[in-house]
């Protein structure tokens, strides 16, 4: 079985630049989320999909972050324009049900903002 | 707002010892998450914890959640270097099963031949 796909792996940006990040979750998992997971710290939730509506993105920065999930499967998240705080990894994660299976992540994104 | 603490932070150990991790949180709930990183990967789920007095094991790793202490444990057993990673512990704090959680900071175990 296919895990969650994130790409790209590695992004280097300048600050007040944007940036975008995709994922492609498993197949048939209807619920998307995104998390950050900053140096050295735990995972933080940003935004939940529940097929292509959002469920929760109450910690989502949205004067300069936003996601969108395009016919409930593909989502991306941008970042426009970045800050120095913005340096994280990104992780994309998806599950069937919610909350009655696993929990299965991405790589996650590792940007770096300078 | 709700806080998971992990204790310890940071924990070293020789193979063969036993050890336990502590998660703590600061609101009701009666879903608890176990997730292992290792360094530059993603997360892997351990245990899903349901209801007050569960218990789960695998391997060398049993968890434990009381519900009524806001009390989360990860014992483990007989220690392997294998084991060496990060460990999470996450709190759903809508009681809905949304996955909407909130991550402690980790424990770093290392492992020791």
């Amino acid at each position: 079985e296919a895990g969650v796909a994130q790409s790209p792996r590695y992004k280097i940006i300048e600050k007040r630049q944007s940036v975008a990040f995709w994922c492609n979750p498993i197949s048939g998992h209807a619920t998307l989320y995104w998390y950050q997971q900053i140096l050295g710290q735990g995972p933080k939730l940003l935004i939940q999909f529940q097929n292509n509506g959002v469920v929760d993105d109450s910690q989502l920065p949205k004067d300069r972050f936003s996601a969108e999930r395009l016919k409930g499967v593909d989502s991306t998240l941008k970042i426009q324009p970045a800050k120095l705080e913005d340096s994280a990894v990104y992780l994309c994660a998806s599950s069937l049900a919610r909350g009655r299976e696993k929990l299965f992540f991405g790589s996650g994104t590792q940007l770096s903002v300078l | 707002e709700l806080k998971v603490e992990q204790n310890p932070l940071f924990l070293s150990m020789q193979e063969g010892k036993n050890y336990t991790i502590y998660c703590n949180y600061s609101t009701t709930s009666d879903r608890l998450y176990w997730y292992r990183q290792d360094p530059g990967k993603s997360l892997e789920s351990l245990f899903v914890l349901l209801s007050n007095g569960a218990v789960k094991q695998e391997g060398r790793l049993m968890a434990s959640l009381d519900t009524k202490a806001r009390l989360s444990t990860l014992h483990i057993t007989a220690a392997v270097h294998d084991l060496s990673a990060t460990y999470f512990c996450a709190v759903d704090p809508s009681g809905a099963g949304s996955y909407q959680l909130t991550f402690g900071k980790g424990t770093k175990l290392s492992v020791i031949p």
